[in-house]
């Protein structure tokens, strides 16, 4: 059974910075490309970072390009988001997700909540 | 950036309906779109990938079409269980953007 389970989210004040982890099983996690997406209270989802099965292929959106830093640990079956100089506006519960074979993201964690405020 | 537009925003309507959701896309994208559901307080859910094929374990009643830029998912006969929020995602540039989203609601 494929399961991602994401942790490393808390309360962090503004320009802090915290690192999400995300602990893969049941599949070869270092043949699937992986992906970070998150939602803000009340929101819909947000694309949030992507990397390639090989780590050659990095992607982030605009709004988080220079403070955010996806990574995986293939030995440890780990996907990893470095997040840092924090807003208020990244307050969201963060979901990482498989890309699947047929261009999706088949399967997705529960989620950690990271929340940014003084 | 692919910007995506669904319509409509909210949806509210009965057990037994069908039902039609659309995404536009400001650009062409093939086939490469992706549609998933959404309880509260739950992760989304795959329910079809490449625009048409239904992920493994989803209902029937669930359909999806359309290449381009526009695209549909369709429920034949609403359950009580689909009562939730669906989401569009394109997947073709470097960004895998999504719609914000269809809540569908009780009638």
């Amino acid at each position: 059974e494929v399961q991602l389970v994401e942790s490393g989210g808390g309360l962090v004040k503004p320009g802090g910075s915290l690192r999400l982890s995300c602990a893969a099983s049941g599949f070869t996690f270092s043949t699937y490309n992986m992906n970070w997406v998150r939602q803000a209270p009340g929101r819909g989802l947000e694309w949030v970072s992507s990397i390639s099965s090989d780590s050659n292929y990095i992607y982030y959106p605009d709004s988080v390009r220079g403070r955010f830093t996806i990574s995986r640990d293939d030995a440890k079956n780990s996907l990893y988001l470095q997040m840092n100089s924090l807003r208020a506006e990244d307050t969201a519960v963060y979901y990482c997700a498989r890309a699947g074979d047929g261009y999706s993201y088949d399967y997705w964690g529960q989620g950690t909540l990271v929340t940014v405020s003084s | 950036d692919i910007q995506l537009t669904q319509s409509p925003s909210f949806l509210s309507a009965s057990i037994g309906d069908r039902v039609t959701i659309t995404c536009r896309a400001s650009q062409g994208i093939s086939s490469y779109v992706a549609w998933y559901q959404q309880k509260p307080g739950k992760a989304p859910n795959l329910l079809i990938y490449a625009a048409s094929t239904l992920h493994s374990g989803v209902p029937s009643r669930f359909s999806g079409s359309g290449s381009g830029t526009e695209f549909t998912l369709t429920i034949s006969s609403l359950q009580p269980e689909d009562f939730a929020t669906y989401y569009c995602q394109q997947l073709t540039s470097y960004s895998d953007t999504f719609g914000q989203g269809t809540r569908l609601e009780i009638k």
